[in-house]
């Protein structure tokens, strides 16, 4: 999987929205862009996922640039529920089998 | 729908022992994947099994093994443990083994003393 590269951290006023970047320059052309995030103490949660067009779910965006070498997830209306390390994951291609995690971004969401 | 379920939840092991963990994937999901979580880091993968075979293994040492049986359920040992083995491992679940969205359990904490 390609290496993306996330901020350490973040801060969002609740109610706002909060816009997650990610570099991930070096992808290939099959593999997708992974959202997930992990709330204190508990598992990895999928968010979205795509591969060049943007992408919109119930819970979040995601805006990936024409090139392809950078995204940005795209929470409508933090709330403090959403305080989490959200990780971006370039996934795919020969090693389509595992998921490579990075450190993600620690979001805070503040009252 | 049930989500996936790891057991146990907490373990205590002394070092040298050998433990078992277990997962239940979600219904309907044939690849189940392993990954080891230390505190401070992102989980790191250790195994995926499709249809009952092991598609994948990360760099993790011989001590460690999995496998998946007919109901897709899985099983992670580790033997002859080490301090450096405390850590959330968690087990996710997918309904096949590539490009798709993978299910997390909530881990179980293994503790070495």
């Amino acid at each position: 999987d390609a290496k993306t590269t996330q901020p350490t951290s973040m801060d969002c006023a609740e109610g706002r929205a909060a816009n997650l970047p990610c570099n991930h320059s070096t992808i290939s052309g099959n593999e997708y862009v992974y959202w997930y995030r992990q709330i204190h103490s508990q598992g990895p949660q999928y968010i979205i996922h795509g591969l060049k067009n943007n992408e919109t779910n119930e819970m979040a965006s995601l805006i990936i640039t024409e090139d392809r070498k950078s995204s940005t997830l795209i929470l409508p209306h933090a709330t403090l529920r959403d305080t989490a390390v959200y990780y971006c994951i370039a996934h795919g291609g020969g090693s389509n089998y595992k998921l490579t995690f990075g450190k993600g971004t620690l979001l805070t969401v503040n009252p | 729908d049930t989500g996936v379920t790891q057991s146990p939840t907490h373990l205590i092991k002394t070092r040298g022992q050998q433990v078992t963990l277990r997962c239940s994937p979600i219904s309907g999901h044939k690849s189940v994947s392993w990954y080891q979580q230390v505190l401070g880091q992102g989980p790191q993968f250790i195994f995926q099994y499709y249809e009952k075979e092991e598609r994948g293994r990360g760099n993790f040492p011989d001590r460690f093994s999995a496998r998946q049986f007919p109901n897709y359920s899985s099983e992670l040992n580790v033997n002859a443990l080490l301090l450096g083995d405390s850590a959330l491992y968690l087990c996710a679940s997918s309904k096949r083994g590539e490009n798709t969205e993978a299910f997390f359990g909530q881990g179980t904490r293994l503790t070495v003393v």
